[in-house]
């Protein structure tokens, strides 16, 4: 079984609806991250969470929120979808002390918005 | 602000060639660099971390090096194939403890 699991995999919505992207992860990390990538572009940080308490935003956290259920859970929300926001959506996690500061990807969602 | 930036954006080379793709980063306060290989529409896959203190790291036909002072990584694959086909990113790790990525170079082995 996958690290670092992601749901959904790929979601079509339509301008104006609410969206949550789900992370789950089984490798006890405290720290957990979401990225999105959009074509031609690296993958940039939405937000990130160093424990169930912090919570902080990342370079492009507008019209993005998340919620840190537990510490093997991180959902990203979009509380009103609009086309731009159409991307490649990453979950990542690291271990505090983890060995070089190693970041674990998850699978990616593929969200559009119509 | 740390920004990396990689050259070649794409290539396409035959197989069996040895090639290298760049990556270059402005600001040399970091703890470390990552490699990660990414397939179409896939997720990352990590290939090589190099600590900031490391000068290269090897992994079968993948050899990464690190040049601090200088802001500069390269990636270097021996003997290509047609199966390393992919968009390769690298990534700092920036002392305000985020990573940071650069756009990625495709590249495309041909048979």
């Amino acid at each position: 079984d996958a690290d670092v699991t992601q749901t959904p995999r790929n979601r079509i919505t339509k301008t104006g609806k609410r969206i949550m992207l789900e992370c789950s992860q089984t490798k006890g990390h405290d720290r957990m991250y979401w990225y999105r990538q959009d074509p031609g572009l690296g993958l940039r940080l939405i937000y990130y969470s160093f424990d169930v308490k912090d919570i902080n935003k990342g370079e492009i956290s507008d019209g993005y929120s998340v919620s840190r259920q537990a510490q093997a859970k991180f959902s990203l929300s979009l509380e009103s979808a609009i086309p731009n926001q159409t991307a490649l959506y990453f979950c990542a996690t690291r271990g505090r002390g983890t060995t070089y500061n190693e970041q674990f990807f998850g699978p990616g969602t593929r969200l559009t918005v119509l | 602000k740390q920004e990396v930036t990689q050259i070649p954006a794409a290539l396409s080379v035959p197989e069996g060639e040895n090639l290298v793709l760049n990556c270059s980063f402005t600001d040399s306060a970091i703890y470390n660099l990552q490699w990660f290989r990414q397939d179409p529409g896939k997720g990352l896959t990590s290939l090589l971390l190099i600590q900031s203190s490391q000068r290269e790291q090897t992994s079968g036909r993948l050899n990464a090096s690190l040049d601090k002072s200088s802001g500069r990584s390269t990636l270097y694959i021996a003997a290509s194939q047609p199966g390393d086909s992919a968009t390769y990113l690298c990534a700092v790790y920036n002392q305000g403890g985020k990573l940071i990525f650069g756009q990625g170079t495709e590249l495309s082995v041909k048979p």
